[in-house]
């Protein structure tokens, strides 16, 4: 199983709201990532978990806020977001080590409203 | 600083001809060089690697990229391109102190004409 999953696919939410999402994989994989990314741009690192702690946090605001209850699951906990954090979330997995490449989930299209 | 470059935005090439995207990098040790495509409203996905060894890289789908340390490229390339091969294709090098973080290039948009 090279798979990593997300969910939601799409996601309409309001200034107010509060949301996650969801990402899993079975690959035995002890690094995981969120990423943001704006059309057609690269993606833009946001948070590593390693070992399940919490190892970069590129300076994300507040109302981001990971989580990372096992090594197979990672959340993106979603708190008074502005209409400019509007994008695709990208949830990834590598092992561990200078050599693996990263395996990328297909995405959770968020907007705010 | 780590950081790679893909000078071309996008890259038309007719099918059945070889392709090439760019990719440049500034590492100051030994690289270690990603390619990775993405597909509209889909996720990255891994192309192939370049750690160390063969500068001559094979990958996924019949792409190929070359290494040269002289020129400080890591350009994919393949022989015929498919008009499936039209995509967004992303270089990314990893962090030489933190092996958890990698550094995208801008990507380069692929138009691959029947």
């Amino acid at each position: 199983d090279t798979e990593v999953t997300q969910t939601p696919k799409h996601l309409v939410m309001g200034m107010t709201n509060k949301k996650s999402l969801k990402c899993e994989q079975h690959m035995g994989h002890r690094a995981m990532y969120w990423y943001k990314q704006k059309a057609k741009k690269p993606p833009e690192l946001m948070f590593v978990y390693s070992y399940e702690k919490l190892s970069i946090n590129e300076s994300v605001p507040s109302r981001f806020s990971p989580e990372c209850p096992n090594s197979s699951l990672l959340n993106l906990h979603l708190h008074a977001l502005q209409p400019e954090d509007s994008a695709l979330y990208l949830c990834a997995s590598s092992k561990q080590g200078d050599s693996y490449e990263q395996y990328f989930g297909p995405g959770t299209r968020l907007t705010v409203t | 600083a780590q950081s790679v470059a893909q000078p071309e935005d996008q890259v038309n090439v007719a099918e059945g001809n070889p392709l090439t995207v760019k990719c440049t990098y500034s590492v100051s040790g030994n690289p270690y060089l990603f390619w990775y495509v993405q597909y509209p409203n889909r996720g990255l996905q891994f192309l192939l690697k370049y750690i160390t060894g063969d500068n001559l890289v094979k990958g996924s789908y019949g792409f190929e990229a070359e290494f040269n340390k002289s020129q400080t490229s890591f350009h994919l390339k393949k022989p015929s391109a498919l008009v499936s091969d039209s995509a967004l294709y992303f270089c990314a090098v990893r962090d030489q102190g933190n092996f958890n973080k990698f550094y995208f290039g801008s990507g380069t948009k692929l138009n691959v004409k029947p």
